[in-house]
């Protein structure tokens, strides 16, 4: 069974750093596309970064650029997300999820449970 | 960026009742589009992709149709568990954007 838990979330201040995990079993972790999606209380989503198999690609949606770095332990079947400066804008549920890709693109076939993150003084 | 314009943003339907939702994009995107329900304070599950394809498990009930711009989720026959909020998801070109969703309620 797939399972894709996520932890780290919590409160931090503005201009403060947090660091997600994503713990993956039940499939081979390291054959996969992996991202996060975000979702602010009460609003859509939003998807935020993804990265290759091997960690060699990584792509971010442009508000986040420079401030978050996703990245994964293959050996370790986890993902992360180093986000630094944050904002109050970037107060959401984050969700890891697996990425499904094919001729371009992907969707997301299996979602974590998602771990809050509020950015608060 | 690809826009996208979701519609209704808001659905009021009964059980065994057809419902559409429409995801409409600001440029053509192909058939490379998603479809996901949630539930109140769960995570999505994925319902479609490549635009008319059922992900393994999900109820025949549900379909996708379009290509280009405008694509259409159906629910033939509305069940209880029917009720939630649904997403359209663009993966043609970066940034990978999501519908605004469409929240299906008891009428």
């Amino acid at each position: 069974e797939v399972q894709l838990v996520e932890s780290g979330g919590g409160l931090v201040q503005p201009g403060g750093s947090l660091r997600l995990s994503c713990a993956a079993s039940g499939f081979t972790f390291s054959s996969y596309w992996m991202s996060w999606v975000r979702q602010a209380p009460g609003k859509g989503l939003e998807w935020v970064a993804n990265i290759k198999q091997d960690g060699s690609e990584k792509y971010y949606v442009d508000s986040v650029k420079g401030r978050f770095t996703i990245s994964r332990d293959n050996a370790k079947n986890s993902l992360y997300l180093q986000m630094n400066s944050l904002r109050a804008e970037d107060t959401a549920v984050y969700y890891c999820a697996r990425a499904i890709t094919m001729v371009r693109g992907a969707w997301f076939d299996y979602w974590g449970q998602g771990t809050l993150v509020t950015v608060s003084s | 960026v690809i826009w996208m314009t979701q519609s209704p943003s808001l659905l009021s339907a009964s059980t065994g009742d057809r419902v559409t939702i429409s995801c409409r994009m600001s440029q053509g995107i192909s058939s490379y589009l998603a479809w996901y329900q949630q539930k109140p304070g769960k995570a999505p599950e994925l319902l479609i992709y490549a635009a008319s394809t059922l992900q393994s498990g999900v109820p025949s009930r549900f379909s996708g149709s379009g290509s280009g711009t405008d694509f259409t989720l159906t629910i033939s026959c509305l069940q209880s568990e029917d009720f939630a909020t649904y997403y359209c998801q663009q993966y043609y070109s970066f940034p990978w954007t999501f519908g605004q969703g469409t929240k299906v309620e008891i009428k």
